[in-house]
């Protein structure tokens, strides 16, 4: 079955700075990438996701890159901010059980004015 | 509004007392599914469910249950629980695979302590 891990388990960065969280899957099948957001004390919540048809996606300062022959995509965020400090979650499925949804384990992200 | 409910938010129970976590949708979706959150481990599935009366194992099935008698909640039962199962409860839904949008819906999170 899949497999995802995710790196690094915490992350500090400086407001202003840019904050980059790993992850990399097992299953070559998967083909649906979602990130989510968990502010302390509040459920998930999607922030972005890529489907394996694309190599790059962006929405204002975040941004994830796929890359499909590595099996391994990334979370990226510019211009932090410190109402970005959470915890965030990658996910890996593939479109035959979307609902199976893998979670990696997650990384807290601290941001510091 | 769409929203994903779920009850109680939070629940302290002893050892073998069986209880059951409600999950509702009102967007109509046809997936749904269980998670539990722990520190270190992130969220791991339970149980999920295609549609009604289709459900299927998870990765940590073991100790629950869950059933999908109607389309909009899908509840999670503890026949005999243990402190091991001390965890975060989300439930979420999602629409069809291969729709434009999987987006998986969470629920508030149900908090069980069990002693």
């Amino acid at each position: 079955g899949e497999n995802v891990e995710q790196h690094p388990s915490t992350l500090s960065v400086q407001e202003g700075d840019s904050a980059v969280i790993k992850c990399t899957y097992s299953d070559s099948a998967s083909n649906y990438f979602p990130w989510y957001k968990q502010e302390l004390g509040k459920r998930p919540q999607l922030i972005i996701d890529i489907r394996s048809n694309v190599g790059e996606k962006k929405d204002q300062r975040i941004a994830v890159t796929l890359n499909k022959t590595a099996k391994h995509f990334s979370l990226h965020i510019t211009e932090t901010q410190p109402e970005d400090s959470a915890v965030y979650f990658c996910a890996a499925s593939n479109d035959y059980n979307t609902d199976k949804l893998i979670f990696g384990t997650g990384t807290r992200l601290q941001v510091f004015p | 509004e769409a929203q994903v409910t779920q009850n109680p938010r939070y629940l302290i129970t002893v050892t073998g007392k069986k209880l059951t976590v409600t999950c509702s949708q009102n967007m109509n979706h046809e997936y749904m599914s269980w998670y539990r959150q722990d520190p270190g481990l992130g969220l791991r599935q339970i149980y999920y469910s295609m549609n009604v009366e289709v459900t299927d194992k998870g990765d940590v099935p073991e100790g629950y249950k869950v059933s999908r008698k109607e389309k909009r909640n899908f509840p999670l039962i503890l026949e005999s629980p243990s402190p091991n199962q001390t965890s975060l409860y989300f439930c979420a839904s999602s629409l069809l695979p291969g729709a434009s949008s999987d987006t998986q819906y969470f629920g508030p999170g149900t908090r069980l302590t069990v002693l």
